[in-house]
């Protein structure tokens, strides 16, 4: 089955610094790689997604390379703010008829420091 | 929009008790799916549906736990009897379509505490 790696565990960077999380996936076969964001005491919360069709995607301060040859993936944010601080969990699914399983990641604690 | 409802947000009961967590998805969903959270293990799929049928519950760890879905607006994942280890953040979650890649929209949880 699936193993996704992350990396680091935790990570602290300064205010408006940019911060970047590493996975790397087994499959060769998975094609699409969301990225969940997960506040204390709440849900993870989907905040990007990229399907392997694409090498790269942006959403304001958020931004998802994925290289399909070395099976890795990365979450980059920049301008880091406070409430960036959360844990991050990256995921990898192999698209087949009737397959939903999501494999995560051990997730990555994001601190921001004022 | 109402977002994935899960209750009880917390349930602490002695072990060998009957637990029973409940899940809304969020209406017009058609797959919905369980999940234990602990630090040892991560994010573990116990068990996912599809307009309401069990499709995949090979994460479920053993008989003591069950799951339903009587109809698309309700679930419901049970241990019985309880033990210690038990004692996680269990998640539910709903996405659209299961045939394509759609995102999967979590709950806030049920911190279960097996005493």
């Amino acid at each position: 089955g699936e193993n996704v790696e992350q990396h680091p565990s935790t990570l602290s960077v300064q205010e408006g610094d940019s911060a970047v999380i590493k996975c790397t996936y087994s499959d060769s076969a998975s094609n699409y790689f969301p990225w969940y964001k997960q506040e204390l005491g709440k849900g993870p919360q989907l905040i990007i997604d990229i399907r392997s069709n694409v090498g790269e995607k942006k959403d304001q301060r958020i931004a998802v390379t994925l290289n399909k040859t070395a099976k890795h993936f990365s979450l980059h944010i920049t301008e880091t703010q406070p409430e960036d601080s959360a844990v991050y969990f990256c995921a990898a699914k192999r698209e087949n008829f009737g397959n939903e399983k999501l494999t995560f990641g051990t997730g990555t604690r994001l601190t921001i420091i004022p | 929009d109402a977002g994935v409802i899960q209750s009880p947000r917390h349930e602490v009961t002695e072990m060998g008790q009957e637990v029973t967590l409940r899940c809304k998805p969020i209406s017009g969903h058609n797959s919905l799916f369980w999940y234990r959270q602990t630090m040892m293990r991560g994010l573990e799929l116990l068990i996912y549906f599809n307009n309401n049928v069990p499709i995949d519950d090979s994460g479920m760890p053993e008989d003591r736990f069950s799951a339903k879905m009587p109809n698309a607006s309700f679930s419901t994942l049970k241990i019985q009897p309880s033990e210690p280890r038990d004692s996680a953040v269990y998640f539910c979650a709903s996405s659209l379509e299961w045939v394509s890649n759609q995102p999967q929209h979590f709950g806030d949880g049920t911190r279960l505490s097996i005493l």
